[in-house]
């Protein structure tokens, strides 16, 4: 099995800074096969990025998703009060793994 | 617009058996992918089920040999029968679309193992 390492475990920004989530994987993820998710309290998951880079539709252009191989990167350019909320990280090259998340927090 | 809706969640007791419903409108469920995904309170994510559109299903170590994916496809509805409950799978149960990555999901349906 995969297993996926989110760091931070959490996050104290402000509203318009900078965002930079890391998920490092146990193994290369084939194909950069690795999404990342939005979640908020009480809320079911969003779907954010996939194929490591892509963003899925209707997801602001702030968020933005890079890596390959072991090593995956989360990035908001420019945080909005609604985008502070827990992060997950997905690999499905392998079956399906999920990091253990990242809270963004307002500092 | 693609809306999931799960049911079926409530208290039940180890060992028992529980069968969760998952209502999909806007996607035809026999032409697709559907998974469940389980998240403990307080806790991460955990996939647990993927159904191929041709109806095979493949299923977590953690649940094989108990959970059970059905469908029904024309009412494009998945079923998760759930036997031989443990405390651990205590869990808000999710319904998501998708191969590999999961697009659309349901709002859960809260699953409580205990005596």
């Amino acid at each position: 099995e995969i297993v996926l390492t989110q760091s931070p475990g959490t996050l104290s920004l402000s509203p318009g800074e900078r965002a930079t989530l890391s998920c490092r994987a146990s193994q290369s993820v084939m194909s950069g096969f690795l999404a990342w998710y939005q979640q908020k309290p009480g809320q079911a998951p969003r779907l954010l990025i996939y194929g490591a880079s892509s963003r899925a539709t209707g997801i602001p252009d702030r968020f933005s998703g890079s890596g390959s191989g072991t090593d995956f990167t989360l990035t908001i350019s420019r945080l909005e009060p609604e985008d502070f909320a827990v992060y997950y990280c997905q690999q499905y090259g392998t079956s399906s793994t999920f990091g253990q998340g990242t809270k963004v927090e307002i500092k | 617009e693609v809306q999931v809706v799960e049911s079926g969640g409530g208290l039940i007791q180890p060992g028992g058996s529980l069968r969760l419903s998952c209502a999909v409108s806007g996607f035809t469920v026999s032409k697709n992918y559907m998974n469940w995904v389980r998240q403990a309170p307080g806790k991460g994510l955990e996939w647990v089920s993927l159904t191929y559109s041709d109806g095979v299903t493949y299923y977590a170590d953690s649940v094989k040999g108990r959970f059970t994916v059905s469908r029904d496809n024309s009412n494009d509805a998945v079923y998760l029968q759930m036997n031989s409950l443990r405390g651990e799978d205590t869990a808000v149960y999710y319904c998501a679309t998708g191969r590999r990555y999961f697009d659309f999901w349901g709002q859960g349906t809260l699953v409580t193992v205990s005596a």
